[in-house]
């Protein structure tokens, strides 16, 4: 069975670094892209990336590029989102999908990390 | 980018109904599009890819079709567990782009 299992939900003050993670199971890791997606409160689904963990080949969507970094640890078959200087406008839930093998669709879904950002 | 217009944003329904659900694209993607369900505090879930396949154990009262820039989510006689947000995605190319989402109600 194929599961995404990402990290608990996070409390951060404006500033502050942050990596939530995403481990896959059921399938194989190494060979499956993982994509990222935002969903702000009460709001619309936003890709944001997407990594390769076979050879950590990532794409960014504009919007995101330079704001997260996305990386993957196929040892552990973990992918990671990361921010350097969380705003509060980065509170939301945050997605890891599993790409679809011949198209750019997501055919499994973690369970969603809710990040809170607030002073 | 390419911009889904998803329509209509609300929809009012009883159970049993038809419903049909709209995502338009502002150039043609041919017929890479999905569509997800979510419902509240859930991930989304697939429920159809390139248009019109059908996820693995996804119900056969959902269908898709449509190709170009016009597509359409129907589900043929809505159920309880129907209740819920649907997006469309585009996967013909990067950035990936989502409509903004039709709330299914029930009536």
């Amino acid at each position: 069975e194929v599961q995404l299992v990402q990290s608990g939900a996070e409390v951060k003050k404006p500033g502050e670094s942050l990596t939530i993670s995403c481990k896959g199971s059921g399938y194989s890791f190494t060979n499956s892209w993982i994509g990222w997606v935002r969903q702000m409160p009460g709001k619309g689904l936003e890709w944001m990336g997407i990594i390769y963990p076979g050879d950590s080949d990532t794409r960014y969507s504009p919007s995101f590029q330079g704001q997260v970094t996305i990386s993957a640890d196929k040892s552990i078959s973990t992918a990671y989102l990361q921010w350097s200087s969380l705003r509060a406008s980065d509170t939301a839930m945050y997605f890891c999908a599993r790409r679809g093998a011949t198209m750019e669709f997501f055919d499994y879904w973690g369970q969603g990390t809710l990040v809170t950002v607030s002073s | 980018d390419i911009q889904l217009t998803q329509s209509p944003p609300f929809l009012s329904a009883s159970v049993g109904d038809r419903v049909t659900i709209t995502c338009r694209a502002s150039r043609g993607i041919s017929s890479y599009l999905a569509w997800y369900q979510q419902k509240p505090g859930k991930a989304p879930k697939l429920l159809i890819y390139a248009a019109s396949t059908l996820h693995s154990g996804v119900p056969s009262r959902f269908s898709g079709s449509g190709s170009g820039t016009e597509f359409t989510l129907t589900i043929s006689s809505l159920q309880p567990e129907d209740f819920a947000t649907y997006y469309c995605q585009q996967h013909a190319s990067v950035p990936l782009t989502f409509g903004g989402g039709t709330k299914v109600e029930i009536k």
